[in-house]
């Protein structure tokens, strides 16, 4: 089981936007709608700020959006805020009812 | 609203098990799945296995040392981990799991677990 593939790092200004990418298989991203995306500050637990792709739990910023195409999820965050400064991590639903992360990016923030 | 916690030794000896208890509040521990996931600088966040009132489920890659239940009288998680290496320190979690949907909310503060003589 090999974790979803997702760029290191990423970096944007205040107020741009940016899309962090999650690739894996049909097995798992490409199957069911049941993406996931976690925000995770330092010495923090991930907080979840996407699930099932593109829904956003209650408290969680508008600023932050889920899209799926094939194999591949992915994260936007618009109106780049210093807060938003993390490491973000996707995690999928897969055909054999187990759950896989991604390696994780770091967002900055400039 | 529902509050996890994680306890358990935070130095474990190489070859020996690991095991961690999670103390569920707020909240109901038999209507859901509970995961627990692990986090090294190595690895990042990896999923271990999850437990519910009628089955588990574990990390294929970990199937064969690991074991996870359920106290329902004590609403306490347990995991365990055998034969423990260098490799199996991390930052321990405990999640309650949103079964198919399989997203995480909420966490656990996570458990420093490092393997060490």
């Amino acid at each position: 089981q090999s974790a979803l593939t997702q760029p290191a790092s990423v970096s944007g200004s205040p107020g741009q936007s940016i899309t962090i990418s999650c690739t894996g298989t049909s097995s798992d991203v490409g199957g069911d709608n049941f993406v996931s995306w976690y925000q995770q500050h330092p010495g923090k637990a991930p907080k979840v700020v996407i699930y099932e792709v593109t829904v956003r739990p209650s408290g969680v910023s508008t600023r932050f959006s889920g899209s799926k195409s094939g194999n591949t999820a992915s994260l936007t965050i618009s109106g780049l805020q210093a807060e938003d400064e993390a490491d973000y991590y996707c995690c999928s639903f897969t055909a054999d009812k187990t759950r896989i992360f991604g390696g994780g990016t770091k967002l900055t923030v400039l | 609203q529902v509050q996890l916690q994680e306890a358990g030794p935070r130095v474990v000896k190489p070859s020996e098990t690991l095991s961690l208890t999670c103390t569920v509040s707020g909240g109901s521990i038999v209507s859901f799945y509970w995961s627990w996931i692990r986090q090294s600088p190595r690895k990042g966040l990896e999923w271990i296995g999850y437990v519910s009132y009628i089955e588990t489920k574990y990390n294929p890659s970990l199937k064969d040392r690991v074991s996870i239940s359920m106290d329902t009288s004590k609403k306490q998680l347990s995991m365990r981990l055998t034969s423990v290496t260098a490799a199996d320190t991390a930052v321990y979690y405990c999640a309650r799991d949103r079964s198919l949907s399989a997203w995480f909310e909420p966490w656990g503060q996570g458990a420093l677990v490092t393997v060490s003589s």
